[in-house]
């Protein structure tokens, strides 16, 4: 395992709901990715945080927010669901400039009805 | 629009043989690449990652990247049913924070 968790595992929500999806990184890693992967699909990146900064982001509309804190945990916030928001949703963290690799949570899966 | 592309398969090989598996990206800017597996209903797990032309050997992985040509592949021999699952080739710009890029991935089935 990689030291990254998600809370939940698993969540169903209402289409016009709102939803805060968490990720605690691996000790010592100060960068937070997210990452949207749709069934069948390669995961698609959300944003990326640095030092509770956003320093990049991907091709999703506002209605997805994040935040990163000073223990660099983070939440993936995601206002007036739709249908289509239904994926798998993974946190993945790394030490920035200092290593070329990032490690993955175990996920959160969201179902939107 | 910066793609990476995997063939979707599946790719089948039989216990023992050398499964192959190959990539491209569109981003000539591109400086690392990685290869992730993912087993069925887990996230990914990171196998390799190379940034230099040529081989790259772990155990029974080896990474190849040809920049030139802008193609990334992975050799695993001696392959193991355990080896079933999809793999994930990304991308990455010069600095580790660009976004990395994920192609949609290959499934392997390693027959006994």
């Amino acid at each position: 395992e990689t030291g990254v968790t998600q809370s939940p595992t698993h969540l169903i929500k209402t289409r016009g709901q709102q939803v805060t999806l968490r990720c605690s990184s691996q000790s010592g890693h100060n960068t937070v990715s997210w990452y949207q992967q749709a069934l069948g699909q390669g995961p698609q990146f959300i944003f990326q945080y640095y030092r509770e900064e956003e320093n990049g982001r991907g091709n999703f509309p506002p209605r997805f927010s994040g935040l990163q804190f000073p223990n660099y945990s983070s939440e993936l916030n995601v206002n007036a669901l739709e249908l289509d928001d239904s994926a798998l949703y993974l946190c993945a963290s790394s030490e920035g400039g200092r290593s070329y690799e990032q490690y993955f949570g175990p996920g959160t899966r969201l179902t939107v009805t | 629009q910066k793609e990476v592309e995997q063939n979707s398969g599946p790719l089948s090989v039989p216990e023992g043989a050398i499964a192959s598996l190959n990539c491209t990206y569109s981003d000539r800017g591109s400086q690392s690449f990685f290869w992730y597996r993912q087993y069925s209903g887990k996230s990914p797990e990171l196998i390799m990652f190379i940034y230099s032309n040529g081989d790259k050997e772990d155990g029974r992985f080896t990474a190849q990247l040809n920049k030139a040509s802008q193609y990334v592949s992975l050799l695993i021999r001696d392959s193991q049913p355990s080896d079933s699952a999809t793999y994930l080739c990304a991308a990455r710009g010069k600095t580790s924070y660009d976004k990395v890029i994920f192609g949609p991935g290959t499934s392997l089935s390693v027959i006994p």
